[in-house]
């Protein structure tokens, strides 16, 4: 089957620099997605790594290692506006559609 | 205007009762979603579909229907709910298969409907 793992909470304060860690197994793979969700809202599109790698979107880069079946979201220059639950995401087996991780809630304090 | 809306936002209900929740979409996308989520479990695919033809179950599909009214519409509908079907709700879309191209990857979320069974 299919399965991502992240952390279900992380803290940090105004500035600082945080890695979130997804660690996924599947059968067929076809990328890494992150996408942030605020309170509530609807879930934004962040990143993707097809290739492994380094890809970078202003403050936040995504990094993806298919080897050790891994990839990190990283935020820098953390803001307030960051506090935000983060999902990674792998497509199904078929590639139909997108599998979620539970989230991972980051805090951002002052 | 948004991209993607749902009907209703909220939405209050009480078990048995057969209810739909409707998605619309402007964005042109020929694929459409619909997933639940509750607090701590993430998102959960329940239908999705490719085209008007095309509706595939997704891992929690039990106790829910779809239609496919047209490209731009997608209807989720529980038959008989239960409290346990309390959750949020979210349609998305795409636009095409999973590639290397950022673009292909994309999902775009409406807002959500919050849906309470008693």
């Amino acid at each position: 089957g299919q399965s991502l793992e992240q952390p279900s909470e992380v803290t940090a304060v105004e500035g600082a620099i945080v890695q979130i860690n997804c660690t996924y197994q599947t059968s067929g793979f076809y990328g890494l997605s992150w996408y942030q969700q605020h309170d509530g809202g609807a879930p934004t599109f962040l990143s993707y790594n097809a290739l492994d790698g380094l890809e970078e979107t202003g403050r936040f880069s995504s990094f993806l290692s298919r080897s050790d079946s891994y990839g990190y979201l990283l935020l820098q220059e953390l803001q307030m506006k960051d506090s935000a639950s983060y999902f990674c995401a792998l497509f199904n087996q078929a590639g139909t559609a997108l599998i979620f991780g539970k989230g991972t809630t980051l805090s951002v304090s002052s | 205007d948004a991209d993607v809306t749902q009907t209703p936002r909220n939405r209050i209900t009480k078990t048995g009762k057969r209810i739909m929740l409707e998605c619309s979409q402007t964005k042109g996308h020929d694929r459409m979603y619909w997933y639940r989520q509750d607090p701590g479990l993430g998102l959960r695919l329940i239908y999705y579909s490719f085209d008007v033809k095309d509706i595939n179950k997704g891992e929690i599909s039990d106790g829910y229907s779809v239609s496919r009214q047209a490209q731009a519409k997608f209807s989720l509908s529980l038959e008989s709910a239960i409290p346990n079907q309390t959750a949020l709700y979210f349609c998305a879309t795409s636009d095409d298969a999973p590639g290397l191209a950022k673009t292909y990857n994309e999902q775009f979320f409406g807002p959500g409907t919050r849906l309470t069974v008693l």
